[in-house]
């Protein structure tokens, strides 16, 4: 009875090709998040979804591409991977507008070589 | 300046004392302040929230936010060795349900 649960928790693959995370969570909550945790730690938000409405878009290379068929689910999609594309991905997710904090998945951590 | 800002230690403290850990902020609309504790390899986990001036406690923890010097801090009573962790400040910036993330400061207790 995983909260939110991200696959896969690894992801090792070369540099050009096409990889996707899948994110899902059984809260109940109604907005999810993509955020990219880089090697000294920091956190930077990538998207936000809220009912399935993309809310936040931030600097982020058009090779990503997040989707989220339904509010329980947000996927990230990434094309021509590169290097600096190495980093652990969390997904999260938040009730209501008014963050009561978010409750973060595991993460992916993906490495491109 | 980052929108939230941390000292990134390692801050190393002695076991059962208390460990004090700062944060300062940009934007002084800011209304909702999050300490989250990372373990390493592992998630961010929150451990607390505060809203309004003053003190908040649970248990070994207390937050402690001042708007007017916008800044925020947790301090952690009593540490102990499972406290030695990367502690995360979260600030609700902007519009829509964005949290802006320190860089966190590692927190060493040690024996």
């Amino acid at each position: 009875d995983t909260a939110v649960s991200q696959t896969p928790k690894y992801l090792v693959t070369q540099m050009g090709n096409d990889k996707s995370i899948k994110c899902e969570q059984n809260l109940g909550h109604d907005t999810m998040y993509w955020y990219k945790q880089d090697s000294k730690k920091f956190l930077k938000i990538m998207f936000s979804y809220n009912n399935k409405e993309l809310i936040i878009n931030e600097t982020v290379p058009n090779r990503f591409s997040p989707k989220s068929p339904d509010k329980a689910h947000l996927n990230l999609h990434i094309n021509s991977l590169e290097l600096g594309d190495s980093a652990v991905y969390f997904c999260a997710s938040s009730q209501g507008v008014q963050p009561l904090g978010y409750t973060f998945g595991s993460g992916t951590r993906l490495t491109v070589v | 300046q980052k929108e939230v800002e941390q000292n990134s230690g390692p801050l190393s403290v002695p076991e059962g004392a208390i460990a004090s850990l700062n944060c300062t902020y940009s934007d002084r609309g800011s209304q909702s302040f999050f300490w989250y504790r990372q373990y390493s390899g592992k998630s961010p986990e929150l451990i607390m929230s505060i809203y309004s001036n003053g003190d908040k406690e649970d248990g070994r923890f207390t937050a402690q936010l001042n708007k007017a010097s916008q800044y925020v801090s947790l301090l952690i009573r009593d540490s102990q060795p499972s406290d030695s962790a990367t502690y995360l400040c979260a600030v609700k910036t902007g519009g829509g349900n964005k949290l802006t993330f320190g860089t966190g400061t590692q927190l060493k207790v040690e024996l």
